[in-house]
């Protein structure tokens, strides 16, 4: 099983607050990936890191902004979430061979 | 327009019975293909990688072909078991893409009743 983590698995907000989706990682991977995926459907790339301190985005066009100050750490923040926000988000690190490794997923539903 | 495309979209089968899940493709230039499983609230896991030369492959109950001239691959579980219960989905990625980037079916959810 990868050594990938997210925190929280569930998260249930209202309106308008600030959160931060957790993310790490105990096996040096310097790419890391945030996906977003609704019910049935495909994942979706919304942000991305070569490494330290680079951050890209994704194919997705997402409100949320990450970090990547440490190797294993990836963080997502959503400065204010609203309801169109709802989704299951999924943390990624690839391998030196292009395996990707998925966390368990952050379940969030914003009322 | 999603590159990869699956079917059926959804599957249910008695236990024990085998099934094939089906995955088209229009990526290019291919690299390699994954089938991954995703349980109900988790991240998906690998199952198989398939490179351009290779034309099936085995892991347990799990045989994936891929047939690289039509672009096509399929997921055979043998035997199936209740524990099977699980989205199937198709990864695809492409050669020479420095950000590993990968296209994803949309799954095809197989239920195993009893």
């Amino acid at each position: 099983e990868a050594d990938i983590y997210q925190t929280p698995r569930y998260l249930v907000i209202g309106t308008g607050k600030k959160i931060t989706l957790e993310c790490s990682q105990t096996m040096g991977h310097d790419k890391m990936y945030w996906y977003q995926q609704d019910p049935g459907m495909e994942l979706h790339l919304i942000h991305y890191s070569y490494g330290v301190n680079s951050t890209e985005k994704g194919d997705l066009s997402s409100e949320s902004t990450v970090s990547r100050i440490r190797t294993e750490h990836f963080p997502l923040t959503l400065e204010s979430a609203r309801p169109s926000h709802t989704s299951q988000y999924l943390c990624a690190s690839m391998r030196l061979d292009n395996e990707q490794f998925f966390g368990p997923g952050t379940r969030l539903t914003v009322l | 327009k999603n590159q990869v495309e699956q079917s059926p979209q959804s599957l249910i089968i008695l236990e024990g019975k085998n099934c094939t899940l089906q995955c088209n493709y229009t990526v290019s230039p291919f690299s390699n293909l994954r089938w991954y499983k995703q349980d109900t609230g988790r991240g998906p896991v690998s199952l198989t990688i398939m490179t351009f030369s290779e034309n099936t492959k085995s892991n347990g109950r799990y045989t994936a072909t891929l047939d690289a001239d039509t672009k096509q691959s399929s997921l055979h579980i043998t035997a199936s078991q209740l524990s099977d219960s699980a989205s199937y989905i198709c990864v695809v990625s492409d050669r020479g893409s420095t950000l590993g980037r990968l296209y994803f079916g949309r799954g095809t959810q197989l239920t195993v009743w009893p």
